[in-house]
């Protein structure tokens, strides 16, 4: 397996500004979860995909916050007119059936 | 609704000694259980679940974790813990019924002293 890659590592942005993450799974892996982590806390689930559906969001998630898997594979998530409270780690992972979760390095989000 | 409690932000343990790292839960339906541990600087990586069958499951670098579906509790556990095992430890949860949400816990340091 050559893991969950996460682009980009760090991204620094200014309130306001749009931002989007991106996610490539593990090939054969078909589901795929984003989390946001803030220091101190564990993952906070985000949303879901199997294949290019999006089956889960979060409630917590605002109208602000959007999700794509458009072709089964790699994943985008899109955060605009961020603020400061998006400022967190946003992960990305992906696993077979009900298994274990595999996870990337995540993205660390900083908005000034 | 679902949650997950990991009752101790620290445990210390001197190497060499078992450890537990306590977890329980509330879940709809049956629970799927998980344990993850995060290095510094390092992504969070599976140590072992619990999906069916035997309730002590065995998992990665030694670690162990028993189902208790009375107590609603899946506690970490390791006869013999080294320094190595320092980090941050996630206890995790998904139900069988009522979605996809896998909740974690707020994590638990582990602080092992040679």
């Amino acid at each position: 397996d050559t893991g969950v890659s996460q682009d980009p590592r760090h991204k620094i942005t200014k309130r306001g500004q749009n931002v989007t993450f991106r996610c490539d799974p593990i090939s054969e892996h078909n589901r795929l979860y984003w989390y946001r982590q803030t220091l101190g806390q564990g993952p906070e689930f985000l949303t879901y995909f199997q294949n290019e559906a999006q089956l889960e969001k979060s409630r917590l998630l605002s109208d602000r916050f959007s999700a794509e898997r458009p072709k089964g594979s790699f994943s985008t998530l899109e955060i605009q007119r961020t603020e400061q409270g998006d400022s967190a780690m946003y992960l990305c992972a992906s696993s077979r059936l009900v298994g274990e979760q595999y996870f990337g390095p995540g993205t660390r989000l900083t908005v000034t | 609704a679902q949650s997950v409690a990991q009752p101790e932000d620290q445990v210390n343990v001197a190497e060499g000694n078992p450890l537990t790292v306590k977890c329980t839960y509330s879940v709809s339906g049956n629970p799927y259980l998980f344990w993850y541990v995060q290095y510094p600087n390092r992504g969070l990586q599976f140590l072992l679940k619990y999906i069916t069958g035997d309730n002590l499951v065995k998992g990665s670098y030694g670690f162990e974790a028993e189902f208790n579906k009375s107590q609603t509790s899946f506690h970490l556990k390791k006869p013999s813990a080294l320094v190595s095992d320092s980090a941050l430890y996630f206890c995790a949860v998904r139900g069988d019924t009522g979605g996809f949400k896998t909740i974690f816990g707020a994590g638990t340091r582990l602080f092992v002293k040679a």
